[in-house]
């Protein structure tokens, strides 16, 4: 597509369900970064994929959060167990590339998460 | 890890020249980069400056010092348009956080007519 696009737009969910959010990429773009934007406030990194591989989850807040990333595309984060401070935008971006030369973030309009 | 500090606000008119200030501690560097968000909207990038001295596109510069570890992003003849949130961002350099890329808190620019 023309741009980084996320599933769904916006969420709802009772706390403790669990919930997977999605990420395509700009096609041909080998990075890809999860972000957690709480209002007005900055942008949290959670995680990076570099093709499918994940270098560095250190990001991520706690055990219950997890991603994957398959045949270099489509990304999926999954919140288990969801808490009240779950409730944020999270935000996708991908770049052509994670390291090297700089290649800027394109993101996505994110997924607004409420968690009741 | 890295640290970026830049001001959470800054008003200004129309027709005016703003400058958004980012210093940054960092334990490696590979770059300041600016990005922009409207409300509602998702961060868009603006410039990068990966050596010292200045950067221009169009109405909007940045500048990187690095022995000062501060840049800057300058807003010229703004426009309401330009009213939305303006973020620092640089991305470490190695070990096993190469190529996280860490954004400041974001300055909320609010340009009056």
């Amino acid at each position: 597509g023309a741009g980084v696009s996320q599933s769904p737009s916006n969420k709802v969910t009772e706390k403790g369900k669990d919930v997977e959010l999605r990420c395509d990429p700009i096609s041909g773009h080998t990075a890809l970064y999860w972000y957690r934007q709480s209002l007005g406030q900055g942008l949290e990194f959670l995680i990076y994929f570099q093709g499918n591989s994940a270098p560095d989850k250190s990001g991520l807040p706690s055990d219950r959060f997890s991603a994957e990333r398959t045949g270099g595309s489509v990304s999926t984060l999954t919140i288990q167990r969801t808490q009240q401070e779950d409730s944020a935008v999270y935000l996708c971006a991908s770049s052509l590339a994670a390291t090297g030369p700089h290649s800027p973030l394109h993101f996505g309009n994110g997924t607004r998460l409420t968690v009741t | 890890g890295q640290s970026l500090e830049q001001p959470s606000e800054v008003t200004a008119v129309e027709g005016a020249i703003v400058q958004i200030n980012c210093t940054y501690q960092t334990s490696g560097f590979y770059g300041l980069s600016w990005y922009q968000q409207h409300d509602g909207g998702a961060p868009t990038f603006l410039s990068y400056n990966g050596l010292d001295g200045l950067e221009e596109t169009g109405r909007f510069s940045s500048f990187l010092s690095r022995s000062d570890s501060y840049g800057y992003l300058l807003l010229q003849e703004l426009q309401m348009k330009d009213s939305a949130s303006y973020f620092c961002a640089v991305r470490d350099y190695g070990g096993s956080t190469l190529g996280r890329l860490y954004f400041g808190r974001g300055t909320q620019l609010t340009v009056w007519p």
